[in-house]
C-alpha cells in the first residue's frame, strides 16, 4: 500500500494483558515515530526511530512500554501488563528522513483496556 | 506553559464565512511550523506547512510571528467540509511533531 499500516484496527483486552501494535511504515522511509491520543487529549509523542535505532526513549510513559524496529521498515510498540490509562489511540507516523519533512499518518490503532 | 497552545473553540460559522484561529508555542528555538487537519476518529492529516514569509494555499493563509512566537490560519470562504479540529504544530528536536490540542471549527449551512 501507498499509506502508513497499523495494526490492530482496534484491540480490546483485559487490564494486566500484553499488547503488541504494529507498524509498516511507507516504503523508503526512514523516520518512524510513534504517538498516543487519549480521549480529549493532544497528541503525545511516544518514540522515533531513525532506521532502526531509537536515540530518546525518555518519551515513553512508564517502563512497561518498549518499541523496536527491524530492517528499517515495520516497527512494534509492545506495552506489558496494560492498564487503564493506557487506553488510547495509538498513532505512527513516518517521514523520508528526521528533518524538516512531512509526517505521515496511520490510521491508528484503537486500544481499549477492560 | 505548555509547548503549544491553541483555543480549543469550538468556533462555529456559516458558510462562505472567513475565521482564524491563533496558537502560541513556548520553546523560541524552533524552526519548523505546520498546521494539521483532524476528523472525528480519524488521523491528523498536514494541511500545510507555515513558512517565516507566510503562505497561502487556495483559501487558507497561515502566517508565523517569530519575534512573539505566535501562528496564525486563516481560512477565507468557509465550505461545510472544513468542519473538523486544527491542530497547530512545532517541530521538535528529534524530529517529532509536538501537537496543540486543536480548535474545533463547525460550519453551518
Amino acid at each position: 500500500g501507498a499509506g502508513v499500516s497499523q495494526s490492530p484496527s482496534n484491540k480490546v483486552t483485559e487490564k494486566g494483558k500484553d499488547v503488541e501494535l504494529r507498524c509498516d511504515p511507507i516504503s523508503g522511509h526512514t523516520a518512524l515515530y510513534w504517538y498516543r491520543q487519549s480521549l480529549g487529549q493532544g497528541l503525545e509523542f511516544l518514540i522515533y526511530f531513525q532506521g532502526n535505532s531509537a536515540p530518546d526513549k525518555s518519551g515513553l510513559p512508564s517502563d512497561r512500554f518498549s518499541a523496536e524496529r527491524t530492517g528499517g521498515s515495520v516497527s512494534t510498540l509492545t506495552i506489558q501488563r496494560t492498564q487503564q490509562e493506557d487506553s488510547a489511540v495509538y498513532l505512527c507516523a513516518s517521514s523520508y528522513d528526521r528533518g524538516n519533512q512531512p509526517q505521515h499518518f496511520g490510521d491508528g490503532t484503537r486500544l481499549s483496556i477492560l | 506553559r505548555k509547548e503549544v497552545e491553541q483555543d480549543p473553540g469550538p468556533f462555529n460559522v456559516p458558510e462562505g464565512a472567513t475565521v482564524a484561529f491563533n496558537c502560541t508555542y513556548s520553546n523560541s528555538a524552533s524552526q519548523s511550523f505546520f498546521w494539521y487537519r483532524q476528523d472525528c476518529r480519524k488521523e491528523p492529516k498536514l494541511l500545510m506547512s507555515v513558512y517565516s514569509s507566510g503562505n497561502e494555499d487556495g483559501r487558507f493563509t497561515a502566517q508565523l510571528n517569530r519575534a512573539s512566537q505566535y501562528i496564525s490560519l486563516l481560512i477565507r470562504d468557509s465550505k461545510l467540509s472544513d468542519s473538523a479540529t486544527y491542530l497547530c504544530v512545532v517541530q521538535g528536536s528529534q524530529g517529532n511533531l509536538i501537537f496543540g490540542k486543536g480548535t474545533k471549527l463547525s460550519v453551518k449551512p
